[in-house]
């Protein structure tokens, strides 16, 4: 669906502590995932992705946890660092073309 | 490796003018290549979708004769903004694709383009 409003979600985190950022996403359909990292003025940088056969994965500091039965998204970023402050979007391939739809996206400050 | 540069990084002009915008891979050749729109405080939207030598296909409610796109080779795409409106103003994000057998095209952006219509 689209995107609306004009706050993005924001989640303040200690250095040190970890993070986890939800994304629900809309479509039961899409069998690949991705969450993306954007710092301001900048494009989307590639964090994890996973794909629907799959519930989980690791990667160098971050996890991605899939639930399909409730189309839940979570990325899980352990020991956050101030560099890690940034946006963060989730994105759905919806098997079409290879079209991702992104979701709203949510606001990481990390605190010293 | 998978870069993808844009240029301009911005860009100022008077209402009414065109804007052109690049997309290039730098490293690798690009089967696909999308053009995103973000506003402030906002999530990427998708304009349109592009394949080399072929007419990009464009979302919905987006003007294909406002947002021409040209994607002339498998490295270089190109986004031209006519006659820009201040509503015009945006972010503007590419990205390219690659593909790997049985899965979706790997997209890699672009730093993106700021766009500012007087």
């Amino acid at each position: 669906g689209e995107s609306v409003g004009l706050h993005l979600p924001t989640l303040s985190v200690q250095e040190g502590d970890n993070s986890i950022i939800n994304c629900a996403y809309s479509n039961s359909a899409s069998d690949y995932f991705i969450w993306y990292k954007q710092e301001s003025g900048k494009g989307p940088q590639f964090i994890i992705d996973i794909r629907s056969n799959m519930d989980k994965r690791q990667g160098q500091r971050v996890t991605v946890l899939l639930n399909k039965t409730v189309k839940h998204l979570s990325l899980q970023i352990a020991a956050t660092q101030p560099g890690d402050s940034a946006v963060y979007f989730c994105a759905e391939n919806t098997g079409t073309a290879s079209k991702l739809t992104f979701g709203t996206g949510t606001r990481l400050q990390v605190t010293l | 490796g998978a870069v993808v540069s844009q240029h301009p990084s911005w860009v100022i002009c008077k209402s009414g003018t065109s804007v052109k915008i690049e997309c290039r891979s730098l490293d690798f050749q690009a089967t696909t290549m999308f053009w995103y729109r973000q506003f402030p405080k906002q999530s990427l939207m998708l304009m349109a979708t592009s394949n080399e030598g072929s007419k990009a296909t464009y979302e919905q409610g987006v003007e294909k004769d406002k947002f021409l796109i040209n994607h002339a080779s498998l490295t270089l795409s190109t986004l031209t903004v006519t006659s820009a409106h201040p509503e015009d103003s945006s972010f503007y994000i590419c990205s390219a694709g690659t593909r790997t057998s049985g899965r979706p095209d790997t997209q890699y952006f672009g730093p993106g383009t700021r766009l500012t219509v007087l």
